[in-house]
């Protein structure tokens, strides 16, 4: 079936290090992703896509890689910070279906930062 | 950023009452959804629409309804509030063959 899930609802990391976060996807015609951040409060925020074409995405502190043969994603975030406490979820899509935009979300996971 | 808005924040009200929650974007957007999620957990599509006068459910079952009479507005209504609703309601929008979805700040519903 249709699902995208996180390996660990909480992930804990000194601020300073790098935070890697997972995410396992289970529809091989998934040909889009997503990562959000969502602070308490406020609505998902837009961090980083890849399409299926790549396998890596670099953007400005945070990289996603793309494992399509395990249908894994991960998002990496260097030198983490208090502001990056957060939950983050991913999410898929099919682009190539003739698109409804719909997403499917995962579980999401929460990074907290330790000072 | 996204120009996205939804009203109220939070809202309390009691059993039985009928509530409408507002969400309006000024990118020109032609689709729009509307997520439920429960703090801290996954997001469900309840709605969403493709235009104005499309409305479609979404994978999660619910006991609300919308309508999209213009491409900026997009409000979801509870005709009967009931304690089971209480949740936070999220809305999105997107344009185009679909791809990022940009969301407002959500309304917390809390029914008594």
């Amino acid at each position: 079936g249709e699902s995208v899930g996180l390996h660990l609802p909480t992930l804990s990391v000194q601020e300073g290090d790098n935070s890697i976060i997972n995410c396992a996807y289970s529809n091989s015609a998934s040909d889009y992703f997503i990562w959000y951040k969502q602070e308490s409060g406020k609505g998902p925020q837009f961090i980083i896509d890849i399409r299926s074409n790549m396998d890596k995405r670099q953007g400005q502190r945070v990289t996603v890689l793309l494992n399509k043969t395990v249908k894994h994603l991960s998002l990496q975030i260097a030198a983490t910070q208090p502001g990056d406490s957060a939950v983050y979820f991913c999410a898929e899509n099919i682009l190539s279906s003739g698109n409804t935009g719909k997403l499917i979300f995962g579980q999401g996971t929460t990074l907290q930062v330790k000072p | 950023e996204a120009d996205i808005y939804q009203t109220p924040r939070y809202l309390v009200i009691g059993t039985g009452k009928k509530i409408t929650l507002e969400c309006s974007q000024t990118m020109g957007h032609d689709k729009m959804y509307w997520y439920q999620q429960d703090p801290g957990m996954e997001l469900h599509l309840i709605h969403y629409s493709y235009g104005v006068n499309s409305t479609e459910k979404g994978d999660l079952s619910s006991e609300s309804t919308v309508s999209r009479i213009r491409t900026e507005h997009f409000p979801l209504t509870l005709e009967s509030a009931r304690p089971s609703h209480t949740s936070q309601y999220l809305c999105a929008s997107s344009e185009g063959r679909g791809g990022i979805q940009y969301f407002g700040a959500g309304t917390r519903l809390s029914v008594l």
